[in-house]
This record gives structure tokens, sequence and C-alpha cells, in this order.
């Protein structure tokens, strides 16, 4: 699976979008690019995936550039409890696959 | 409701004896996986199976030890080789279909004294 690369931290103030930004410049044309978040002390929680084409749910809106090289995860109106630990991660879903989560960001919703 | 429940929620042991780390899922997934995760750190993978009587090696296997005799269930064993097992360990489960997300519990926090 290709390797991916996050800030390690981001503020954003309540109420306004929060921008997480993803590169993942070796992904092959069969990985899918999937958000999981970790709120403190518990396990992560899935927020979305995609391929190519920008998706939307009832949590988040994941932009995929042309090129498939990095991808935006928006949190349209952060609230306070969306602070977390947001992981990106490339999923090769043609095979079994290892998937190995790095580092993640940081975020913290502030009033 | 359908989902991953790993036991205990916190775990204590002292040092030298082997522990083993209990997870059981009803979401009926072929694949399950075990991630340690150190404070301010990633999830790093320990070992996952595909399927029953199956497993492979993650990349931080050594002082684990894993079963997978039953679809539902996918213990871990730390063992006494394990040189710092004082960690949060996750358990995660998904379906056959690789295009599906990975299910997490809510971890068991194991403190090596």
């Amino acid at each position: 699976d290709a390797k991916t690369t996050q800030p390690p931290s981001m503020d954003c103030a309540e109420g306004r979008a929060a921008n997480l930004p993803c590169n993942h410049s070796t992904i092959s044309g069969n990985e899918y690019v999937y958000w999981y978040r970790q709120i403190h002390s518990q396990g992560p929680q899935y927020i979305i995936h995609g391929l190519k084409n920008n998706e939307t749910n009832e949590m988040a809106s994941l932009i995929i550039t042309e090129d498939r090289k990095s991808s935006t995860l928006i949190l349209p109106h952060a609230t306070l409890r969306d602070t977390a630990v947001y992981y990106c991660i490339a999923v090769n879903t043609g095979t079994a696959s290892k998937l190995t989560f790095g580092t993640g960001t940081r975020l913290q919703v502030t009033l | 409701d359908g989902g991953i429940t790993q036991s205990p929620k916190y775990l204590f042991r002292k040092e030298g004896q082997n522990v083993t780390l209990s997870c059981e899922q009803n979401l009926n997934h072929d694949a399950m996986y075990w991630y340690r995760q150190d404070p301010g750190q990633g999830l790093r993978l320990i070992y996952y199976s595909q399927i029953v009587n199956d497993f492979q090696k993650g990349d931080i296997a050594e002082g684990y030890s894993v079963s997978r005799e039953k679809k539902e269930s996918f213990p871990l064993t730390v063992t006494s080789a394990q040189k710092n097992p004082t960690a949060f360990y996750l358990c995660a489960s998904r379906d056959r279909d690789y295009n599906s997300p990975l299910h997490f519990g809510n971890g068991t926090r194991l403190t090596v004294t």
C-alpha cells in the first residue's frame, strides 16, 4: 500500500470548516484513500473513502485531486467533538492488505 | 448490536507472565487485525488473519502470538519475550470484500510492571 503523509497537527475554530490534507504521491490505480479518526483512548472510527471521485457522507467530504496524489478531508462545520487524530491510509482493495497506519493529524477544534 | 468486543478494557500483569487479550466480533467478517499503539504514536500492525486457521505477521510480530480457530475470535497473546509490552492494543475486522472499511474495538490498555 502507498505511503501517506499528513501534517502532525492542525487547529480549527468551532463552526468553521476543517480541511485536513493528505499526500499519497505513490498511490496506484487500484488503491482507495480511506479516512479514520480516533478520539482519545477509543478505537478509530471510519469516516469516508474514495478512489478518484469526490465523496460526501453525513460526516465529511473527501476531495481527491485529479492526479490522485493528494486528498483533503473536509469537516464542513467543525465542533468540539471533532477534536481527534485523523488518519489517512491508502488501501489496495484488489488483494489482501496489511492496512498500516501512520501517525495522523491531531485536529484541535477551539471555541 | 453488531460490533467488536475487546476485553478487558484495562489489564495489569507482572513482568515475565504471558497474557492473552480477547477480541470477539459478531459482524461475520473474514479478516481480523491486531494493532499496538504507544502514547502519541500511530497504529502498528502486529498480526492479521484473512481467514480461519490462517494468519500473517505484521510489522511488529516479535513477542506476540495469535490463533484463529473460529471466525469470530482472534485472541492475542503477549508473551514474556515482548520487551516493552505496556501499550494500548486495538483489534479490528473487516469483510472479505477488500473495499470495505475496518471496524475497531475500543481497545485494551495493558500495563506490565
